[in-house]
């Protein structure tokens, strides 16, 4: 099984609203990320996790809380975000940090924020 | 912030020809990969190829990387209009671990 998942496939919320995005894979990786990708444009890091700690985060706005509860689940918490925010969020994850892993990516979440 | 380039930004050509993409970056790099991810969807690896390689095959795709000008092309051979997608080059460094910077795609459009 070489495939992460994500849920739900598109979202729309207000600016006041509490949502999350899922993420999962049964790969046995160790290292789990969320990036963020608007559109015409090129996924941008956000979080990376290894060994379910926190290893990067590229100075996100605190409205958006990672979380990984478990060495398969990686969750995004959003919280008062703003159309700005509206973009594709992508899961992946790879074996390790190494750069000789190859990460695999899910399908992303379309959130939309109005 | 992302440090790759690539041309053309966009290209569109008949089903059987060849499509070639470049891709420029500008420190040194440990990899270099190619993903292809359809409209509004994730990305699906095509190709690593280390710093060492110069060249690399897989299928279709033929890879080439020249490290002394800091860039890479990738061929798709025969193409096809299920190879209609966008095209991401992706490199990595030793010092930022699995980070991937990414170059900003070419649009691949192939016509039947």
């Amino acid at each position: 099984d070489t495939e992460v998942t994500q849920t739900p496939k598109h979202l729309v919320m207000g600016m006041t609203n509490k949502k999350s995005l899922k993420c999962e894979q049964h790969m046995g990786h160790r290292a789990m990320y969320w990036y963020k990708q608007k559109a015409k444009k090129p996924p941008e890091l956000m979080f990376v996790y290894s060994y379910e700690k926190l290893s990067i985060n590229e100075s996100v706005p605190s409205r958006f809380s990672p979380e990984c509860p478990n060495s398969s689940l990686l969750n995004l918490h959003l919280h008062a975000l703003q159309p700005e925010d509206s973009a594709l969020y992508l899961c992946a994850s790879s074996q390790g940090l190494a750069v000789t892993y190859e990460q695999y990516f899910g399908p992303g979440t379309r959130l939309t924020v109005t | 912030s992302q440090q790759g380039e690539e041309d053309p930004q966009a290209l569109s050509i008949q089903e059987g020809e060849n499509a070639t993409m470049n891709c420029s970056y500008k420190t040194s790099i440990n990899n270099l990969q190619w993903y292809r991810q359809n409209s509004g969807r994730g990305l699906v690896h095509l190709i690593l190829i280390r710093s060492n390689e110069r060249e690399k095959h897989s299928g279709r795709l033929r890879v080439t990387l020249d490290t002394s000008k800091k860039s890479s092309s990738l061929l798709i051979t025969a193409s096809r209009a299920a190879d209609t997608a966008s095209y991401f080059c992706a490199t990595q460094k030793e010092t930022s671990g699995s980070r991937l910077t990414f170059g900003e795609g070419t649009q691949l459009t192939v016509n039947p």
